[in-house]
């Protein structure tokens, strides 16, 4: 079945604590992405990635690292999370980088940063 | 930066009405336009992803049409359903090497 999985689910950790979310596609995508969504905001985009070891900003990249040495995972790294950071996160997968093609979501990260 | 606007917030319909709303963005710059489907407790789901001005898409009892020049999409839902209930995103690329910037959603529910 063609999936975008993320690993934990939830969650609940204290500042400064690091942490790795994990993110893996079956479906041979080049362009992988994280959001954040916030109440009362849109989802935001954190980094993108546009094919193995090319990574870029989004919008709110402060705080967060991420790589792709292979092309189906796209870890996401909090090194000293705070609580600004408490939020749900998505991981997302399209087949192409050009923003052409529908983007595929995993089930979300909820975190909670103490 | 890029700004996406959706109205209404959120609307209540009856089951069995028509509906729409509506994603506003600036007209310049335009590369594509994206609609995602997102009920509570799950994950984004896609409906349409749109690139050229008149477009028009379907999908069961959704569509959605483009105007790139005045800067504008409408989404329909014919004879809706409880189970349309959730929240409809819209999201604009204005190039293909910038991040998709979403709207903050209409909130949609039906009711029974």
């Amino acid at each position: 079945e063609a999936q975008v999985t993320q690993n934990p689910r939830y969650l609940i950790t204290v500042t400064g604590k690091k942490l790795t979310v994990t993110c893996s596609q079956n479906m041979n995508h080049e362009y992988m992405s994280w959001y954040r969504q916030d109440p009362g905001l849109g989802l935001r985009q954190i980094y993108y990635s546009m094919n193995v070891e090319v990574t870029d900003k989004g919008d709110v990249p402060e705080g967060y690292k991420v790589s792709r040495k292979e092309k189906r995972n796209f870890p996401l790294i909090l090194e000293s999370p705070s609580p600004n950071q408490t939020s749900l996160y998505f991981c997302a997968s399209s087949s192409t980088s050009g923003f052409y093609n529908e983007q595929f979501f995993g089930p979300g990260t909820r975190l909670t940063v103490l | 930066i890029l700004n996406v606007e959706q109205s209404p917030q959120s609307l209540h319909v009856q089951e069995g009405d028509s509906t729409n709303f509506t994603c506003s963005f600036p007209s310049s710059n335009f590369y594509a336009l994206h609609w995602y489907r997102w009920e509570t407790a799950k994950s984004p789901e896609a409906l349409f992803v749109m690139t050229l001005n008149g477009d028009e898409k379907k999908k069961g009892r959704i569509s959605a049409t483009l105007n790139t020049k005045e800067g504008y999409s409408y989404l329909y839902i014919k004879g809706s359903q409880p189970e349309d209930s959730a929240t409809y995103l819209c999201a604009l690329a204005d190039s293909g090497n910038t991040p998709l910037v979403f709207g903050k959603g209409t909130r949609l529910s039906v009711i029974a």
